[in-house]
């Protein structure tokens, strides 16, 4: 069965600084692997997704994630890190034609 | 850019009555979804709809919950006694195929 681990529930970055997610996912098979970003009170959006060909994957706002099959992640990264980049961030993976999320990590920016 | 639309955003409710939760998704996909985030935690899945009938559901969505789609564009999600611990944010996605979900921005809802 799919599953998706995010480590770390809270991450802080200075403004500027790099952001680096984590995400881990069990599979058997090869899977579709998405990034959702959730501002408060909102719904969730689509960042990047892979599903097959180039394993490094780019997104919107200046993110981007790269599929590593030996180590089973998709940690999702920005060079630097923007005030507005504040919001909870979600990895998810596709199996049997359905998601299963990871719990989420919230993202911080200090100024 | 083709949006999944949900109503209301917010939706109070007493506990013990019916809700109707209601969703416009992308008019050319084929599978809609409803999944359930309770606050604070993960988004969990909670049914699968294609070609007119449940493809799959999560233990989560018992008897009390029913899908429908009553004509050619809205999907939606009935609660027919609602609980205290329905209380969450609903969300509403659609997908052409498989994969590439498109979410709506959900429907709160608070159960009193």
């Amino acid at each position: 069965a799919q599953s998706v681990t995010q480590l770390g529930s809270h991450v802080s970055v200075s403004e500027g600084a790099l952001v680096l997610l984590r995400c881990n996912y069990s599979s058997s098979v090869p899977p579709y692997l998405f990034w959702y970003v959730q501002y408060p009170n909102q719904g969730l959006q689509l960042l990047l997704k892979y599903t097959t060909g180039a394993t490094l994957v780019k997104g919107i706002n200046g993110f981007e994630a790269e599929f590593k099959k030996s180590e089973t992640s998709f940690h999702l990264t920005k060079p630097s890190a923007h005030m507005s980049d504040a919001a909870e961030y979600f990895c998810a993976g596709e199996g049997n034609e359905k998601l299963t999320f990871g719990t989420g990590t919230r993202l911080t920016i200090i100024p | 850019e083709p949006e999944v639309t949900q109503t209301p955003s917010h939706q109070v409710t007493q506990m013990g009555q019916e809700v109707i939760l209601r969703c416009v998704p992308i008019s050319n996909h084929l599978y809609f979804y409803w999944y359930r985030q309770i606050l604070g935690q993960k988004v969990e899945f909670l049914v699968s709809f294609y070609n007119n009938e449940i493809s799959e559901k999560s233990e989560i969505f018992d008897d009390q919950f029913s899908v429908e789609r009553p004509d050619g564009s809205n999907f939606t999600l009935k609660i027919r006694s609602t609980k205290l611990e329905d209380s969450a944010m609903y969300f509403c996605a659609s997908t052409p195929r498989g994969f590439g979900y498109t979410f709506g921005s959900g429907t709160r809802l608070t159960v009193v």
